[in-house]
This record gives C-alpha cells, sequence and structure tokens, in this order.
C-alpha cells in the first residue's frame, strides 16, 4: 500500500524558514518524480515544486521560486521542502504527491497534509 | 499561466448524472485530470489525460474532451460523491488547478 507521510509544519513567524518531510512507502521511492501542491485554508489547490528521480532536476513557480527548494534522500525514501522567507500568503495545508506516470505530471497519491501557518 | 475555469457548485439527486465541466483559457491537449477531495482529506485522483480512469476508481467516474473543453461526468451519483471536484492541466508551464466544484446531494 502506498503511504506518504508528511511531517514539520506548525506555526512560524513571517520571515522565517521551515521544513517539511515526506516519507514515502509502499512503492519504488527512486523511479518516480515527486511533488509538493498546497492549499489555502477553503481555497484551491497550488503546485509549489517538482523534482525528478535523482533529484538533479527541480521545478517551482514564480510564487516560490527563490525561497523554497525540494530535494530527495531516495536511500530514505523521503522527499523535503525547504522553506525560506515566508510570508502570511504561504499559509496552507502541504502535500507530497506522486507521479503517476512520468511527464505526465498527475497525482495519483497524497499524504494526509502538514499544516503551515504563517503570523507573527 | 493557463487558467482553469469550473462552477462554484451542484446539486444533484442520488441517481442521477451529473457533468462538471472545466475550461481551459488555452489548449492543454488531453492533459487534464481530475480530482475528488472530500472535507478534511486530501485529494484523490479519478480521470488523468481526459479519459483515463484511475486505479480502484468506480466505472460511474468517466471523463470527456480535449483542447479547452473537458467534463468529468458522475452516472449514476452516489451520496458518496458529495465532494469537492477539481481539474488540472499539466500541458502548460505552470501546472494549474481549476477553482473547484462543490458537488451536494439534493
Amino acid at each position: 500500500e502506498v503511504q506518504l507521510v508528511e511531517t514539520g509544519g506548525g506555526l512560524v513567524q513571517p520571515g522565517r524558514s521551515l521544513k517539511l518531510s515526506c516519507v514515502a512507502s509502499g512503492f519504488t521511492f527512486s523511479s518516480y518524480w515527486m511533488y509538493w501542491i498546497r492549499q489555502a485554508p477553503g481555497k484551491g489547490l497550488e503546485w509549489v515544486s517538482s523534482i525528478n528521480t535523482d533529484g538533479g532536476s527541480t521545478y517551482y513557480p514564480d510564487s516560490v521560486k527563490g525561497r523554497f527548494t525540494i530535494s530527495r534522500d531516495n536511500a530514505e525514501n523521503t522527499v523535503y521542502l525547504q522553506m525560506n522567507s515566508l510570508r502570511s500568503e504561504d499559509t496552507a495545508t502541504y502535500y507530497c504527491a506522486k507521479d503517476l506516470i512520468r511527464r505526465v505530471w498527475a497525482f495519483d497519491y497524497w499524504g494526509q497534509g502538514v499544516m503551515v501557518t504563517v503570523s507573527s | 499561466d493557463t487558467v482553469l475555469t469550473q462552477s462554484p457548485a451542484l446539486a444533484v439527486s442520488p441517481g442521477e448524472r451529473v457533468s462538471i465541466s472545466c475550461r481551459a483559457s488555452e489548449g492543454v491537449n488531453s492533459y487534464m485530470h481530475w480530482y475528488q477531495q472530500k472535507p478534511g482529506q486530501q485529494p484523490k485522483l479519478l480521470i488523468y489525460k481526459a479519459s483515463n480512469l484511475a486505479s480502484g476508481v468506480p466505472a460511474r467516474f468517466s471523463g470527456s474532451g480535449s483542447g479547452t473543453d473537458f467534463t468529468l461526468t458522475i452516472d449514476p451519483v452516489e451520496a458518496d460523491d458529495t465532494a469537492t471536484y477539481f481539474c488540472q492541466q499539466s500541458w502548460n508551464d505552470p501546472p494549474t488547478f481549476g477553482g473547484g466544484t462543490k458537488l451536494e446531494l439534493k
């Protein structure tokens, strides 16, 4: 059974940093691209970052580019999201998600999500 | 960015057929995917690449469309289908989601 478990969320002040982790199990982690997607309270979904199988290629939308960094440890079956210079608009539930099929960028399994609140 | 427009809400009776639409501001080929999200839960993939049923999803769900206009159909609707449905495109960079359609059962 595929499982994705996110940790690391919490309350953080604007301008500070936070690192999220997502531990994967139930599939060959090193064979799949991984993603972070967020959802602000009561709002829709926003793609936040992507990483390829070996971690050599990463992708971000303009809203987080230069502030967020995705990485992965295939030995530990874990994907990370380092979030720096956090803003109030980064407040959201953050989900990690697994790639369905390479180059399709559809997300077939999602974690339960972790809440990040940016507030003073 | 590609904007995906969905109707905010629909209400249907159990046993009926419902179609949920998603219109893209520019062509997305067939790279449109559909997700179901129930309150307090993570999204679940239903349909990928416009018309392909994801693993374990009941055949009551189907998808159609190409280019800019896409439809998710549920036939027949069951009480458990109460949820918000999101479309997502991955043809244009960045991938984007629609605002969601909240499906309520009468």
